[in-house]
């Protein structure tokens, strides 16, 4: 069981497509994360909100916009999005980011780009 | 840049074999992570190690933290199919600020057969 959720858990869209991820963390953590998992690559943090304050942006291209309403909540925007986005998308919280605590992951949103 | 290497990259082996995972960096963390992920799941937390040197065992997994903190490994006694899966280093390293961050090493997937 996980106490943070991700949808949908798979997603086909075409490269003109809007769409959006959806992350629900029910562990009344503070801070949240996107990250992109890739084939062969390392984990890429791409997006930290601590308070549902953006505290990083790792030099994600524009057409990912990530939104969050609330400590519980976290959106990851998709639009015009290119083939070499697909990847697993990956949300984390955590209890907030000063200290040294674990990070508690979703499952994903598998992102296959047509 | 930080960057964390693992190795090996892939691993097969028998039930009941025994293996080492490595996590290599040239950067000194303040404590490391490990986590396993499994096919369609996110990763999920194994163990902290903080202080340099510093062991811990987890069952049939023994975790340990270089000296200099910027290296450790992990090792597992008597493999079982149920091991099978990605895993995952993450270097913790203080901001000025006091925040923290997570540096994710480029992953060793094993597979134990029966």
């Amino acid at each position: 069981e996980t106490g943070v959720t991700q949808t949908p858990r798979h997603l086909v869209m075409g490269m003109t497509n809007k769409k959006s991820l959806k992350c629900e963390q029910h562990l009344g953590h503070n801070a949240m994360y996107w990250y992109k998992q890739s084939a062969k690559k390392p984990l890429e943090l791409m997006f930290v909100y601590n308070f549902k304050e953006q505290t990083e942006n790792n030099s994600v291209p524009s057409r990912f916009s990530p939104e969050c309403p609330n400590s519980s909540h976290l959106f990851l925007h998709l639009h015009t999005l290119q083939p070499e986005d697909s990847a697993l998308y990956l949300c984390a919280s955590s209890q907030d980011l000063l200290g040294n605590q674990p990070q508690h992951f979703g499952d994903g949103t598998r992102l296959s780009i047509l | 840049t930080q960057l964390l290497e693992q190795s090996p990259q892939f691993l097969s082996i028998q039930e009941g074999e025994n293996l080492t995972v490595y996590c290599n960096s040239s950067s000194v963390f303040s404590s490391l992570q490990w986590y396993r992920q499994e096919p369609g799941e996110g990763p999920v937390l194994l163990v902290t190690v903080v202080t340099g040197g510093e062991v811990k065992k987890l069952k049939r997994l023994t975790f340990q933290f270089g000296d200099a903190r910027k290296d450790s490994s992990l090792h597992i006694t008597a493999a079982q199919p149920g091991d099978t899966g990605l895993y995952l280093c993450a270097g913790v390293s203080i901001y000025t600020s006091g925040t923290y961050k997570y540096i994710f090493g480029t992953g060793t997937r094993l597979k134990v057969l029966a």
